[in-house]
């Protein structure tokens, strides 16, 4: 079934420790984007992509990294965790940047200890 | 500033019609996305407007007035299964998602 996988699906970290979320899709879209969701607010966007070989910054960037070397994948790279990036994050795609609706992955719930 | 205001709760009882309300300020506007999220689950694909007036789907159905920043999602028929956050999402002039914190809706037996 196409769409979009994220590993892991529940992770508990020790702060101070790197951390790599992983995200693939398999539908060739060129947009990909990494929010977080936290209680209460609306999803975040970190990072986004909207084609391979480029990023951007979101709303939220700090203490966050990412890249795309090709289409299929975008890391999520925490370097350092703090306790206050304890969240859901999910990886989401779009066809391109101005087309189509945006299709999630399942989600990565992280805990920073 | 970009601001998204839609009520953080709402119940609604089975088999009735509930209406979620959504309005906006964002720079710039390519249209609005209306997203379900069922709790511990991601957010899927309900509904599309980019030009005002009403487009239905089955039992849901979206309004948009671009001049009023206002949309509207009607849900028909409810079912327990619609119990979710229900989140608008208008895209701003570089096509990002601006997202609202959703609406809860609670339906009752």
């Amino acid at each position: 079934i196409a769409g979009i996988t994220q590993a892991p699906t529940s992770q508990i970290l020790a702060a101070g420790r790197r951390m790599t979320l992983r995200c693939t899709q398999d539908m060739r879209h060129n947009a990909m984007y990494w929010y977080r969701q936290d209680l209460g607010l609306g999803l975040r966007l970190i990072h986004y992509s909207n084609t391979a070989g480029t990023t951007g910054k979101g709303e939220v960037p700090d203490g966050y990294s990412v890249s795309r070397a090709n289409t299929d994948d975008f890391p999520l790279t925490l370097a350092s965790a703090v306790p206050s990036q304890t969240s859901v994050y999910f990886c989401a795609s779009r066809a391109g940047q101005d087309t189509g609706e945006l299709f999630f992955g399942e989600g990565s719930r992280l805990t920073v200890l | 500033g970009q601001n998204i205001d839609q009520p953080t709760e709402m119940t609604a009882t089975e088999g009735a019609i509930v209406q979620i309300n959504c309005t906006y300020q964002t720079s710039g506007f390519n249209g609005l996305f209306w997203y379900q999220q069922h709790a511990g689950e991601a957010p899927t694909f309900l509904s599309y407007n980019v030009l005002d007036g009403l487009e239905e789907k089955g039992r849901f159905s979206s309004f948009l007035s671009r001049s009023k920043g206002y949309s509207y999602l009607l849900l028909k028929e409810l079912q327990m299964k619609d119990s979710a956050s229900y989140l608008c999402a208008p895209l701003d002039s570089n096509y990002q998602l601006i997202w609202g914190a959703g609406t809860k809706l609670i339906i009752k037996p």
